[in-house]
């Protein structure tokens, strides 16, 4: 168990639907990362936020959002699903934002859209 | 970001010590080398970072160049739970909003 967890760990749903995946951080880490990892893209960053603040956008999709609540949980929603969203999705969390710490990774989503 | 380069694939023999070179000639004065692994099925898992010196922890060690234009992970004895993908990855400290990028990595082959 890295401490990162990720809920659920396999989501099957439909093409023009909506899915919101839970990330709960490390005890004490104020950074939270979210990357997708499809077959032929490998790992792709989406998103980071910071204590509540968003910090970095990646690759994300404008049909993609998320945000950190003030427990730093993070919730990352999908909608209007497309077939090529089907993915792993994978959260991670840091202490600090900077590049002084590493991250530890959740075991991920498996997002299937049908 | 700046970027960094790996061979493709290494195979190892299991016990045997297993030597992972990383380029990155671009490197800037405030980028952490970090080395992260995935294996199969599973999320990335953190191994090591560093900055200027040496370092060692219970899962490898990581040898920087003095220039630091390339960076050396060693795993000192390779087992078959060793066999994963490597990522060699810069991150700048300063950097607004810092992120990890992953690059294509190099996959290691532990053979019994």
């Amino acid at each position: 168990d890295s401490g990162v967890t990720q809920t659920p760990k396999h989501l099957i749903t439909a093409t023009g639907q909506r899915v919101t995946l839970r990330c709960s951080p490390r005890s004490g880490d104020l950074s939270v990362y979210w990357y997708q990892q499809s077959l032929d893209q490998g790992l792709q960053f989406l998103i980071q936020y910071y204590n509540g603040e968003e910090r970095a956008k990646g690759n994300i999709l404008e049909r993609f959002s998320a945000q950190q609540f003030p427990d730093l949980h993070s919730e990352l929603n999908l909608s209007s699903l497309e077939l090529g969203d089907s993915a792993l999705y994978f959260c991670a969390s840091s202490a600090r934002s900077g590049g002084q710490d590493g991250y530890t990774f959740g075991s991920g989503t498996r997002l299937t859209v049908v | 970001d700046a970027k960094t380069t790996q061979p493709n694939s290494m195979e190892s023999n299991e016990e045997e010590p297993v030597h992972l070179p990383c380029n990155h000639s671009t490197i800037s004065g405030t980028d952490y080398i970090h080395w992260y692994r995935q294996l199969p099925s599973q999320g990335p898992e953190y191994v090591i970072h560093g900055l200027t010196s040496n370092v060692n922890n219970r899962m490898a060690s990581l040898a920087i160049a003095e220039d630091r234009k390339s960076s050396t992970l060693i795993l000192h004895r390779a087992t078959l739970r060793d066999a994963a993908v490597y990522y060699c990855i810069l991150r700048d400290v300063f950097a607004a909003g810092n992120k990890l990028t992953f690059g294509g990595g190099t996959r290691v082959l532990v053979k019994p």
